[in-house]
């Protein structure tokens, strides 16, 4: 069975400085996606960024970015620039690549970020 | 393109009852499946429907179902609720027309609380 697991249960950062968030899953897979999700307090759970196992390029969305590491089955979001409307839960999901077979997210146990003015 | 939408947002029910959610996915999107969030437990899945049949299934009771229709609007039905079933209850809907499993957009939730 595939495990998530995000060590950091809280973090706290000042806007506009950098903040990395880890998260490090268990899977005998080969093939998969990496998620990050963030939920803000109006619990909308919402995408920021997703990897592609097979793809060894770490993915980027604008301030965001990833640190896929796939041998060590860690995948790290990095935060530039942080901003007050980054504060939210993040939760790191993993999902197995199914063919014909729905895909079922597997999450982590959230970091709460909170961005300090 | 309108995301997600799920009816209602808050509900308030008694133990023993039964409580119905309703989802409907993004324009296109033929998948839709439904997640569980309380703190204790966290996220869990509890089943996906693509094509109006259940393609995958979480580890919950029989007390908890599913079903979806031609338009791909689903909804899911608790019965008997117990004061552990109180919880944010989110959906999500992916394009699933591929065959393959993909990105999954989430709706805004409902929140059920039972008393």
């Amino acid at each position: 069975a595939q495990t998530v697991t995000q060590s950091q249960p809280e973090m706290s950062v000042q806007e506009a400085e950098t903040v990395t968030l880890s998260c490090t899953y268990d899977t005998s897979e080969n093939n998969y996606y990496l998620f990050w999700y963030k939920q803000p307090p109006s619990r909308q759970m919402i995408l920021v960024i997703r990897q592609e196992a097979y793809k060894q390029q770490n993915a980027t969305e604008n301030r965001f970015s990833v640190n896929f590491q796939k041998a060590a089955k860690s995948f790290s979001l990095k935060i530039s620039d942080s901003q007050l409307g980054d504060t939210a839960m993040y939760f790191c999901a993993f999902m197995k690549v199914l063919y014909n077979q729905g895909g079922k997210l597997i999450f982590g146990q959230g970091t709460e970020l909170s961005v300090k003015p | 393109k309108a995301g997600v939408t799920q009816t209602p947002r808050y509900l308030i029910k008694t133990r023993g009852q039964q409580v119905t959610l309703s989802c409907s996915p993004i324009s296109g999107h033929r998948s839709v499946s439904w997640y569980q969030q309380t703190p204790g437990q966290g996220l869990q899945f509890l089943f996906e429907y693509f094509s109006e049949t259940q393609r995958n299934k979480g580890n919950f009771p029989g007390r908890f179902s599913g079903r979806q229709f031609s338009n791909s609007r689903s909804e899911m039905n608790v019965s008997t609720l117990e004061l552990g079933d109180s919880a944010l209850y989110l959906c999500a809907s992916s394009l699933g027309g591929t065959g393959k499993s993909d990105t999954q957009y989430f709706g805004p939730g409902t929140r059920l609380t039972v008393l």
